[in-house]
C-alpha cells in the first residue's frame, strides 16, 4: 500500500515569491493535516480536513496560507508571499476518520532566500 | 494548553548500551501518548502508542509505559544498535490533535 505522497520534496525560492506544496493521502483516509516543523522542531499543526472540509484551521496564518482539499483527497498548501520566517519542512499527514494514529508523508523542505 | 517535554539532545550512546528518553506532558482529560521516530531523510514513522494509564507500547525492542501519577512516557531500549540513530518524537493526542515534543537526537557509535 502505497504511503502519503508529497510533492516537491525541496524548494529554494526568494522571499516575496508564492509556493505551492502538494499532498496524496493513503487511500481510504478520510482526515488529512498540515504541519509545519520548524528546525530542531517538533511539528505543530496548521490544519485539519475531514474529508473536503477544514475543521481545525486556528493555526493557519490565514493573511498569507491557504489550503484546498476540493474532492476530498489530494490537497494543496499555498503560501502567497513567502517570508524568511516560512522556511521549515511542511509535513502532510492521513488518517482514517476517527482514528488517533496519523501517518505522514516525507514532507517539503522548503528555503526561502 | 497540552503541551509535551523531552530530554534535550544529542544523546550519544555505544551500540548495545541502554536506552532511555526522558518524556513528560501536560494535558486536560486522557489524552493518547505516542512515540514517533525520524530517521534522516525520512517522515516521521509510528514507532509505539498507549493509550490509557498503565498501558505499555512497544515495537522493534522499544517500549514506554503511559504513568498517568507522573505524567510520563519515557521510551527505553535494552540494546540499541547503529541502525536506532534517529530523532525522536514524543506525541500527545487530544481531540483529534497531535501535540509533539521538540525532539531527541539519538547518535549510536559502533
Amino acid at each position: 500500500e502505497a504511503g502519503v505522497v508529497q510533492s516537491p520534496r525541496y524548494k529554494i525560492i526568494e522571499k516575496k515569491q508564492p509556493v505551492a506544496f502538494w499532498c496524496n493521502p493513503i487511500s481510504g483516509h478520510n482526515t488529512l493535516y498540515w504541519y509545519r516543523q520548524n528546525l530542531g522542531q517538533g511539528p505543530e499543526l496548521l490544519i485539519r480536513y475531514e474529508n473536503e472540509e477544514a475543521v481545525d484551521d486556528s493555526q493557519l496564518p490565514k493573511d498569507r496560507f491557504s489550503a484546498e482539499r476540493l474532492k476530498g483527497v489530494d490537497s494543496t498548501l499555498k503560501i502567497q508571499p513567502a517570508e524568511l520566517g516560512d522556511s521549515a519542512v511542511y509535513l502532510c499527514a492521513s488518517s482514517l476518520r476517527g482514528a488517533e494514529t496519523q501517518y505522514f508523508g516525507p514532507g517539503t523542505r522548503l528555503l526561502v532566500l | 494548553g497540552d503541551s509535551v517535554t523531552q530530554m534535550e539532545g544529542p544523546v550519544t550512546l555505544s551500540e548495545e548500551a541502554f536506552l532511555t528518553i526522558n518524556c513528560t506532558y501536560t494535558a486536560t482529560g486522557y489524552p493518547s501518548l505516542f512515540w514517533y521516530v525520524q530517521y534522516p531523510g525520512e517522515g516521521l514513522q509510528l514507532l509505539l502508542k498507549a493509550t490509557k494509564a498503565d498501558d505499555k507500547g512497544s515495537n522493534k525492542g522499544f517500549e514506554a509505559t503511559y504513568r498517568k501519577e507522573t505524567t510520563s512516557f519515557h521510551l527505553e531500549k535494552g540494546s540499541v544498535q547503529v541502525s536506532d540513530s534517529a530523532v525522536y518524537f514524543c506525541a500527545l493526542s487530544n481531540t483529534g490533535k497531535l501535540i509533539f515534543g521538540q525532539g531527541t537526537t539519538l547518535q549510536v557509535k559502533p
